[in-house]
């Protein structure tokens, strides 16, 4: 079935330590994105990249990166600098035109050991 | 940026009908999306409607979209149990690609 896959469902994370969280989708769509969901605030976007090789920074960008080098794949690196990263994460992706909607995958929650 | 803005709590019977109401600022937004999200899980795209149209319905479920008020609302008829859940609202602004969430409604459904 096509879909969008993130893993792990679950990461812990080490103060001073970096993590990965990955997303794929076989939907063959160009774009994808990755929000951040903190109780009562609903979703912010982190980054979103409209085409392989390219990304842009979205609202709270600070303290994560990304990398696009497959269509399929759209991994996001929670750094060190990011001082407050539990939160749950939702990896989405959208086909190319405005009138293609986002799909999103089940998240993966993030926590501080 | 986009504004959207959601009430926080609706609580119904099973049975009733709901109605989630949800406002944005941006005139320009081109296609409005309704998500829903049960605990612990992503999102699920629900519907959407394009700016032009007035109303969509899908089966149980009614959009009706006022350009002028810049408001928007999802009609559940016959809520179930199954029902409950956090339900978005999102505008796409006709500048970019990148979706402006509401910070959802949550839904109780009652026996």
């Amino acid at each position: 079935d096509g879909g969008i896959t993130q893993s792990p469902k679950y990461l812990f994370r080490k103060e001073g330590q970096n993590v990965t969280l990955s997303c794929e989708q076989n939907l063959n769509h160009d774009a994808m994105y990755w929000y951040r969901q903190d109780p009562g605030q609903g979703l912010r976007l982190i980054y979103y990249s409209q085409i392989v090789n390219d990304f842009q920074k979205g609202d709270i960008a600070e303290g994560y990166s990304v990398s696009r080098e497959k269509k399929e794949s759209f991994p996001l690196t929670v750094t060190s600098a990011q001082k407050n990263p539990t939160a749950f994460y939702l990896c989405a992706s959208g086909g190319q035109g405005v009138n293609q909607p986002q799909h999103f995958g089940d998240g993966t929650r993030l926590s501080i050991l | 940026g986009e504004d959207v803005e959601q009430s926080l709590f609706l609580s119904v019977r099973e049975g009733d009908s709901s109605v989630i109401n949800c406002t944005y600022t941006d005139s320009s937004s081109t296609y409005l999306y309704w998500y829903k999200q049960e605990p612990g899980a992503g999102l699920q795209l629900l519907t959407y409607i394009f700016s032009n149209m007035d109303m969509k319905q899908d089966q149980r479920l009614t959009v009706l979209l006022n350009k002028k008020d810049k408001h928007l609302s999802l009609r559940i008829a016959d809520t179930q149990t199954g029902d409950s859940a956090i339900y978005f609202c999102a505008a796409l602004p006709n500048s970019g690609y990148a979706l402006n969430f509401g910070k959802g409604t949550s839904l109780l459904v009652t026996p």
